[in-house]
């Protein structure tokens, strides 16, 4: 299993510019999640899905959009780029028990906007 | 919302150490989470427990439901063990993401 793979590892946009960042995985986990990561900052949770045709705002959604189409993709879209959404951006997967479950994180997007 | 405290920040070390690294959260929850980020970036999960102790090699880690305190152990530290390590909360809701520690810095010296 390669797990949770994340596309592209590094990118550079200019304020305005549109992209997608792309997220799979292949544990066929119901739950996905996108995280973004600022220096001396805690993760925090952008958008989660809880299966195909479902998805949801976490904490900082303002700037991105997600669509779940499959089990296994999980892309989010930055519709216009701002300086503010420069970080590093990690996709999750995982199962959900009465507990809350573990979760697998890809190898991380970083992304600059300037 | 809870909040979720780590203590300390930074932590430099030399190899062999005992090394303990603190968690602190506000609200009741479900399960916490030890992760481990390298400096490549990836995050790898250490931990995932509800009540007690758990060990894996040299790590150990402890939760206390009543205080509302974690602890993360690593025994005869190695430089190998130099990363961030992340402490997060299930508090339930949603689809129950994460909430976050900004995690420790740990750095052990040859």
């Amino acid at each position: 299993n390669a797990g949770v793979t994340q596309t592209p590892k590094f990118r550079i946009l200019k304020i305005g510019q549109s992209m997608t960042l792309q997220c799979t995985q292949d544990m066929n986990h119901n739950y996905m999640y996108w995280y973004r990561q600022d220096p001396g900052m805690g993760l925090k949770l952008i958008y989660y899905s809880v299966g195909a045709g479902i998805t949801d705002k976490g904490e900082v959604p303002n700037g991105y959009n997600v669509s779940r189409s499959t089990t296994e993709d999980f892309p989010l879209r930055l519709e216009l780029a701002a300086p503010s959404q420069t970080s590093v951006y990690f996709c999750a997967s995982g199962l959900k028990d009465r507990r809350g479950g573990e979760q697998f994180f890809g190898p991380g997007t970083r992304l600059t906007v300037l | 919302k809870n909040e979720v405290e780590q203590s300390p920040q930074n932590l430099t070390a030399q190899e062999g150490e005992f090394i303990t690294i603190n968690c602190s959260y506000s609200v009741g929850i479900s399960a916490l989470h030890w992760l481990q980020q390298h400096p490549g970036g990836g995050i790898v999960s250490l931990f995932m427990l509800s009540s007690g102790k758990k060990k894996h090699g040299r790590l150990i880690a402890t939760i206390n439901i009543q205080e509302k305190h974690s602890s993360l152990h690593i025994t005869a530290s190695h430089p190998r063990d130099s990363a961030v390590y992340i402490c997060a909360v299930n508090s339930g809701g949603g689809a129950d993401g994460l909430t976050f520690g900004k995690g420790t810095h740990l750095i052990i010296q040859p």
